[in-house]
């Protein structure tokens, strides 16, 4: 079945850095566009980035262009997303998301992880 | 970018009634939007796709409809465990963009 794994959370400093990884498993990763969704604690979700299947393509949200920076590895079937110059407003739990494309977007999310930026 | 207009924010409902959340876009989208449904502490849950196409294994009493910039999510009855809160994604073009929610609390 599919499964999306989230590591790479915690607390960090306000302009620090942080990566998040996402594993993948149960289906062919290279195959398949990822995403990046977030969610500030209550609010609603937000899309941040995505990759495309080959890794070439990679498109950002503007609060987060310029500083995040979405990659993947097919070799270890992970996606990953490299945070810098961390702000307050990046407190958030992170998703990695599958997108099938052809048939809808986001269609297996995974369990998310929480990033705190705090002083 | 595409603006994504949901309602309600949130709205109150007993078991057994039929609840409408809808959304507009701010142009065009085709039929290239989804549902999710988010329970407290959970990932978010695909409900539909393509406007009004059912996710495999989700209850029949969920319906979409809609195209071009105005959508609806239906529950013609809604269950103890449909207490949750409810979002649509457009995916037309990017950055993609999540209407704002509706919560559905117990009345």
């Amino acid at each position: 079945q599919v499964q999306l794994v989230e590591s790479g959370g915690g607390v960090v400093q306000p302009g620090r850095s942080l990566r998040l990884s996402c594993a993948a498993s149960g289906f062919t990763f290279n195959t398949y566009a990822m995403h990046w969704v977030r969610q500030a604690p209550g609010k609603g979700l937000e899309w941040v980035a995505v990759i495309s299947y080959n890794g070439r393509t990679q498109y950002y949200a503007d609060s987060v262009k310029g500083r995040f920076t979405i990659s993947r590895d097919k070799s270890n079937n992970t996606l990953y997303l490299q945070m810098t110059s961390l702000r307050a407003e990046d407190t958030a739990v992170y998703y990695c998301a599958r997108d099938p494309q052809l048939v809808g977007a986001f269609d297996y999310w995974g369990q998310g992880i929480l990033v705190t930026v705090s002083s | 970018d595409i603006q994504m207009t949901q309602s309600p924010s949130s709205l109150s409902a007993s078991v057994g009634d039929r609840v409408t959340i809808t959304c507009r876009a701010s142009q065009g989208i085709r039929n290239d939007l989804g549902w999710y449904q988010q329970k407290p502490g959970k990932a978010p849950k695909r409900l539909i796709y393509a406007a009004s196409s059912l996710e495999s294994g989700v209850p029949s009493r969920f319906s979409g409809s809609g195209s071009g910039t105005e959508f609806t999510l239906t529950i013609s009855s809604l269950q103890p465990e449909d207490f949750a809160t409810y979002y649509c994604l457009q995916h037309n073009s990017y950055p993609r963009t999540f209407g704002q929610g509706t919560k559905v609390e117990i009345k």
